[in-house]
């Protein structure tokens, strides 16, 4: 089983900000917190991670509860092209398996 | 340009006719992973490798092998190939580093039919 939740699809106004929520309940403190997201069947593409402490890069924001039970990716201003599947991870980076589960479907409308 | 590659990226074979999946990373990554996704399941992970000659089961390795005889290459390999594994297959690499920077690179897809 997934060690996230996420909902199945979600829609999102163009050009508004799109705030995609992860459960992870069960997340140990060695683990990161990863997004992914895939357009169509492309290959997943990364797009940030953290531990605990917030971070912004040039894609996206992942803020992360102080119990670090949950965590949600916000893309500031989305466009069209942000429609995709994104998928939210927990990973420690050693010899463990990953398990994506099914991800967002995240729906920009014009 | 780091990358993945995944080679054939269109593949359709017989039932029971063994083919290989090649992947190959320029990143000298420790980590390699291959994944099937198919329509409503999302991205299930069939097996990893640690590093070379270290390999373990995902999630659904069942009628798949793996080798990782040299850090670059991953290759997928379906002995017996059957209906039940045509899928979209792909393959992803990441470091093994302190800091947790793992982020995985993927390949581009493999799209397997198995008639």
């Amino acid at each position: 089983d997934a060690k996230t939740t996420q909902p199945p699809s979600m829609d999102c106004a163009e050009g508004r900000a799109a705030n995609l929520p992860c459960n992870h309940s069960t997340i140990s403190g060695n683990e990161y917190v990863y997004w992914y997201r895939q357009i169509h069947s492309q290959g997943p593409q990364y797009i940030i991670h953290g531990l605990k402490n917030n971070e912004t890069n040039e894609m996206a924001s992942l803020i992360i509860t102080e119990d670090r039970k949950s965590s949600t990716l916000i893309l500031p201003h989305a466009t069209l092209r942000d429609t995709a599947v994104y998928y939210c991870i927990v990973r420690e980076g050693r010899d463990d398996k990953i398990i994506f589960g099914k991800g967002t479907r995240l729906h920009i409308l014009p | 340009e780091a990358q993945v590659t995944q080679n054939p990226r269109y593949l359709i074979t017989v039932t029971g006719k063994k083919l290989t999946v090649t992947c190959s990373q320029n990143m000298n990554h420790e980590y390699m992973s291959w994944y099937r996704q198919d329509p409503g399941l999302g991205l299930r992970q069939i097996y990893y490798s640690m590093n070379v000659e270290v390999t373990d089961k995902g999630d659904v390795p069942e009628g798949y092998k793996v080798s990782r005889k040299e850090k670059r290459n991953f290759p997928l390999i379906l002995e017996s190939p059957s209906p039940n594994q045509t899928s979209l297959y792909f393959c992803a690499s990441s470091p093994l580093l302190g800091g947790g920077t793992y982020e995985q690179y993927f390949g581009p897809g493999t799209r397997l039919t198995v008639t």
